[in-house]
């Protein structure tokens, strides 16, 4: 079993909808990342969060320490949000160890 | 653009052999992490640097092995390659240790 799991894998949205990405883990954690993938692989931290919310622009990512839960939203969806979204956390007794989840894949249609 | 470059961006080794991976970070960060993401997984933590000491590893063999800078540039050796070692492999660095992490564009290596 992952350390990290997220959900949905793939998901497939029109032009304009609001669109949730959850993550859930098992360890404890000292901080969480959301992270976007594009195609050819580069990287883009979106937020790290140890608790409650944080909003930039149209995205929006949550934390619930006590559920071990965190969920990305993306407002009014467009389709270069097109790309895999992927949820790392940061153990908190591990040593500095960075567990990842598998990313979701996310495809917004015009 | 990060400001976190690597190199070289694609690589082509046979099994065996040995390579080295080469990460500049973003000006001012003292810590690196590499990662290793095979096609379609998540990356997988390799090792954390920060001020040119190891501060954390994930559960790679000896063979994978680093180095940081005085400069705070870094790199990722692999020996012995194997098959299963074909993946992209990131470099992020970070202010801090556990402030956010900018990523590289990944070098693409390729063990035939």
């Amino acid at each position: 079993k992952n350390e990290v799991e997220q959900s949905p894998q793939n998901l497939t949205a029109q032009e304009g909808e609001f669109i949730t990405i959850n993550c859930s883990y098992s360890v404890g954690i000292s901080a969480l990342h959301w992270l976007q993938q594009h195609p050819g692989g580069g990287i883009v931290s979106l937020f790290m969060l140890s608790s409650g919310k944080k909003k930039h622009g149209r995205l929006i990512a949550t934390i619930n320490i006590q559920e071990k839960h965190s969920s990305l939203h993306i407002t009014a969806s467009h389709p270069r949000d097109s790309a895999v979204y992927i949820c790392a956390v940061r153990g908190s007794n591990t040593g500095n160890q960075f567990y990842f989840g598998t990313g979701t894949s996310l495809t917004v249609i015009p | 653009e990060t400001g976190v470059t690597q190199s070289p961006t694609h690589l082509i080794k046979t099994r065996g052999q040995q390579v080295t991976l080469r990460c500049s970070s973003q000006s001012g960060h003292n810590t690196v992490s590499w990662y290793q993401q095979a096609l379609g997984q998540g990356p997988q933590f390799i090792f954390q640097y920060y001020r040119e000491e190891e501060n954390g590893r994930g559960n790679f063999p000896p063979r994978f092995s680093g180095l940081q800078f005085p400069n705070y540039s870094s790199e990722l050796n692999v020996n012995a390659l194997e098959l299963d070692d074909s993946a992209l492999y990131l470099c992020a660095s970070s202010l801090w240790v556990g402030e956010t992490q900018y990523f590289g564009p990944g070098t693409r290596l390729l063990v035939l």
